[in-house]
Parts: C-alpha cells; structure tokens; sequence
C-alpha cells in the first residue's frame, strides 16, 4: 500500500526552527517528485516546496530562503528544514508524492495525514 | 488571495446535482495546464478526485466528473449524498512550474 506519514510538528517560537518528517512506504521517495503543501487554521491550501527525482528543489516565495526539502533515499524519508520560523507559518504541513504526465499535468496522491506546526510566543 | 477562483460555498438537496468551478487564467488553465480535484472531508487530509481535467482515480465513484473549457475547470457531482458534505479544492499549474490551489469550496447537503 502506498502511505505517507509525517511527524516532527509541535508548538514553537518566533524565529525558532523545525524539521518535518515524512516517511513513504509502497513507493520510492527518490524515484519521484515529492511536495510539501500547508494549510493554515480554517484556510486552503498553499504549495511550499518540491523536490524532483534529479533532486533539484523548487519553493514557494513565502518560504523561500527559510525552509529546505530535501530527502534520505536509504530511509526512503521526506524532509522539511523549516528556520526563522513565523506566526504565519502556523499550519497543518502535508507531504504529497506529485503524479506527472507529460509537461502539463502534474498533481498531489497521495497525501499524508499532515503535522501541525504552531509558531507562537 | 487564490489565483485560482472557487466560490466559497454551495449547497444542494440529496440526489440534485451541483458543479463547482475553478476560474483561472491564461497563465495558467488557459496555457494548458491541467486541472485537478480534491476533496478534503472535516478533519482529514486532502484526497484526490480527479485528475487530468476529467479522469477518476480507482475508487472514486462516477458520480464525480471534472471538465476544463478554456481558462476554466469545473467539478461536477450528481446524486449529491451526505457523505459528500467536505470542502473541494481545484489545483493546477503555472509557467513557474509552482503548483497553484483554488481557495476551496466547502458543498453543504441540505
């Protein structure tokens, strides 16, 4: 069975930091495309980060420059190093494999049951 | 403020048939992109519902449909059930390559 499970979220300070987990079973984390999507309290969704297979990573603006995806193919594991953390970043972080076809269909499954991170003082 | 536009709610009686739709734009839906569906119900993670404007993932059951005409998508579903009461997100793609979601449509059956 294909399954994604994060953890590593919890309750820190402002400018402080924390690193998300996700683990894949079923499937091969460094065979695929793999994202991190977030979802404030009571918001949508927001795309914050991928990883290709070639390993090349790509961030939303609102975290570039603070958070790092990245992954550990023997452990076959997800990663999210999240720095300077904020208030707004307050959110249910999901990990997702992204499904490609061709270059202009790419979309989420399947998604993991997601970690809270709370940033506040 | 979503680049991909949903109405932030609708609502139908079991057994009607709702869409809801996925307004983009010709830097994203209209340059080709494909768009697909999610539905999260309360509580739970995001799950997939259609994919590549108009196919369903096994499982899925056909009263769910998807289309995409020009800068816009849209998520049918007919013999609205109960169970169907969740919040739907469209999602695409733009020239960035950055994913882009709808800002989500919570479906209330009456």
């Amino acid at each position: 069975e294909v399954q994604l499970v994060e953890s590593g979220g919890g309750l820190v300070q402002p400018g402080g930091s924390l690193r998300l987990s996700c683990a894949a079973s079923g499937f091969t984390v460094s065979s695929n495309y793999m994202s991190w999507v977030r979802q404030a309290p009571g918001k949508g969704l927001e795309w914050v980060s991928v990883i290709y297979s070639g390993g090349s990573t790509y961030y939303a603006d609102s975290v570039k420059g603070r958070f790092t995806i990245s992954r550990h193919n023997s452990k076959n594991t997800l990663y999210l190093q999240m720095n300077s953390l904020r208030a707004e970043d307050t959110a249910v972080y999901y990990c997702a494999r992204v499904m490609v076809r061709g270059l202009s269909s790419r979309w989420f499954d399947p998604w993991g049951q997601g970690t809270l991170v709370t940033v506040s003082s | 403020q979503s680049v991909l536009t949903q109405p932030p709610s609708v609502s139908g009686a079991p057994g009607q048939r709702v869409t809801i739709s996925c307004t983009g734009s010709s830097s994203n839906i209209g340059a080709g992109y494909d768009v697909h569906w999610y539905q999260q119900l309360p509580g739970t993670a995001p799950k997939l519902l259609i994919y590549g404007n108009s196919n369903r993932p096994s499982g899925v059951p056909d009263r769910f449909s998807g289309s995409k005409s020009g800068t816009s998508a849209s998520l049918a579903i007919t013999g609205l059930q109960a169970e169907d009461e969740a919040d739907y997100y469209c999602q695409s793609y733009d020239s960035s390559l950055s994913a882009l979601f709808g800002g989500g449509t919570k479906l209330t059956v009456l």
